[in-house]
């Protein structure tokens, strides 16, 4: 268990709805990442959040946005759905002390289903 | 931009070593990390190289050359649980943002 958790597990709805993923970070961290995983596909960087704010920008669509709130959980939202969206989600999170790196810790993800 | 290069598939023996290497060009570097990821769960963390040589742990290890854009995971005294896919991800920053590959299935025989 990486103390990321990650809300719904699953989800399947139709092309055109939208809907939101929740994440929690692991006590402690600042940063939020978000990643798509497509079948037999990497991870594609979504977003990284800071303490807050957005810290860096990935290869998100216009039709997704992601916010971090007071209390340090995260919220992806995709809305006018594609069958292309089909995909896992994963959310993680690290410490941010920068110079040093800090490994991610990924959550179990969220299999979304558009049907 | 940046890209990663790795091979898809890799097929070993129980008891082998495995070398999965991994290309890269970027337009910043700070790092190389390797992530473990076997079917239906999480990625988990495996090593981390910022400097150039080899950096081991247990059965793992991972190297780097910078001057090459090169770096690989060696996996030694292969065991069945092993078998999952490996992505290789750079840090192009001082943050802590990855850029992951495509990613290589590994598949462990007996």
């Amino acid at each position: 268990d990486s103390g990321v958790t990650q809300t719904p597990k699953h989800l399947i709805t139709a092309t055109g709805q939208r809907v939101t993923l929740r994440c929690s970070p692991r006590s402690g961290d600042l940063s939020v990442y978000w990643y798509q995983q497509s079948l037999d596909q990497g991870l594609q960087f979504l977003i990284q959040y800071y303490n807050g704010e957005e810290r860096a920008k990935g290869n998100i669509l216009e039709r997704f946005s992601a916010q971090q709130f007071p209390d340090l959980h995260s919220e992806l939202n995709l809305s006018s759905l594609e069958l292309g969206d089909s995909a896992l989600y994963f959310c993680a999170s690290s410490v941010e002390l920068a110079p040093s790196y800090n490994e991610q810790f990924f959550g179990p993800g969220t299999r979304l289903t558009v049907l | 931009g940046q890209s990663l290069e790795q091979p898809s598939e890799v097929t070993a023996v129980e008891g082998a070593i495995v070398q999965i290497n991994c290309t890269y060009q970027t337009s910043g570097f700070y790092g190389l990390s390797w992530y473990q990821q076997h079917d239906g769960g999480a990625p988990t963390f495996l090593s981390y190289n910022a400097l150039d040589g080899l950096e081991e742990t247990g059965r793992f290890s991972s190297f780097l050359s910078r001057s090459d854009s090169y770096g690989y995971l060696l996996l030694q005294e292969l065991q069945m649980k092993d078998s999952a896919s490996y992505f290789c991800a750079v840090r192009i920053y001082a943050g802590n943002m990855l850029t992951f590959g495509g990613g290589t299935r590994l598949m462990v025989k007996p």
